[in-house]
């Protein structure tokens, strides 16, 4: 299957800080991803859809303020949790899928971010 | 109403049998599914793929797809410890855009 890296696998940060998270496909081209959240023994949330070269389109409740996507070539979207909190500690995992027109989704290693 | 509904479990099975997770879908127009496997503190890993009607075999693993019943399974043959993890059904949304609906998962504990 394709690959997608995510980076870093884990982060500690104090509240108010911001931190940033990067998605990338290695061996192949991404106009869209995807950025979900995963709380402890609950399934995943999708946050946004990260676009190429466009604005990405947040899912209902989900702040763009706060989160903030910038998709800036083929292979790379990252998501930066801004003024970050304790609650929003929690499990982020970005997907690519291959192809335009294929659901069929690969997802990066998920970062796990707790805000202290 | 939730477009993708799995029985969240836990399903225990005994080393060597055969496991079944379940899902349903509401939308009609759905024409793939997927499963993936989640182990703890991981990200999900897909597994099987199916698009049409019927069965699809790989290795230990067959899906099921019964459009008619908006109905999509999966089977794991031999089932073995290792198999123990959550198990995600994913359909694509109903609005479009590439994107995957994800279910509750099924948390499936394989003993020895």
């Amino acid at each position: 299957g394709a690959v997608v890296s995510q980076h870093p696998s884990r982060v500690i940060c104090k509240s108010g800080t911001s931190v940033k998270i990067e998605c990338r496909s290695l061996d192949f081209q991404a106009t869209t991803m995807f950025w979900y959240r995963q709380f402890p023994k609950k399934s995943l949330m999708l946050m946004a859809t990260s676009n190429e070269g466009s604005k990405a389109t947040y899912e209902q409740g989900v702040e763009k303020d706060k989160f903030l996507i910038n998709h800036a070539s083929l292979t790379l979207s990252t998501l930066t949790v801004t003024s970050a909190h304790p609650e929003d500690s929690s499990f982020y995992i970005c997907s690519a899928n291959v192809y335009l027109d294929n659901t069929e989704a690969f997802f990066g290693q998920g970062t796990r971010l707790t805000v202290v | 109403q939730k477009e993708v509904e799995q029985n969240s479990g836990p399903l225990s099975v005994p080393e060597g049998a055969i496991a079944s997770l379940n899902c349903t879908y509401s939308d009609r127009g759905s024409q793939s599914f997927f499963w993936y496997r989640q182990y703890s503190g991981k990200s999900p890993e897909l597994i099987m793929s199916i698009y049409s009607n019927g069965d699809k075999e790989d290795g230990r693993f067959t899906a099921q797809l019964n459009k008619a019943s908006q109905y999509v399974s999966l089977l794991i043959r031999d089932s073995q410890p290792s198999d123990s993890a959550t198990y995600l059904c994913a359909g694509p949304f109903s609005g479009g855009y590439n994107k995957l609906i994800f279910g509750a998962g099924t948390r499936l504990a394989v003993h020895p």
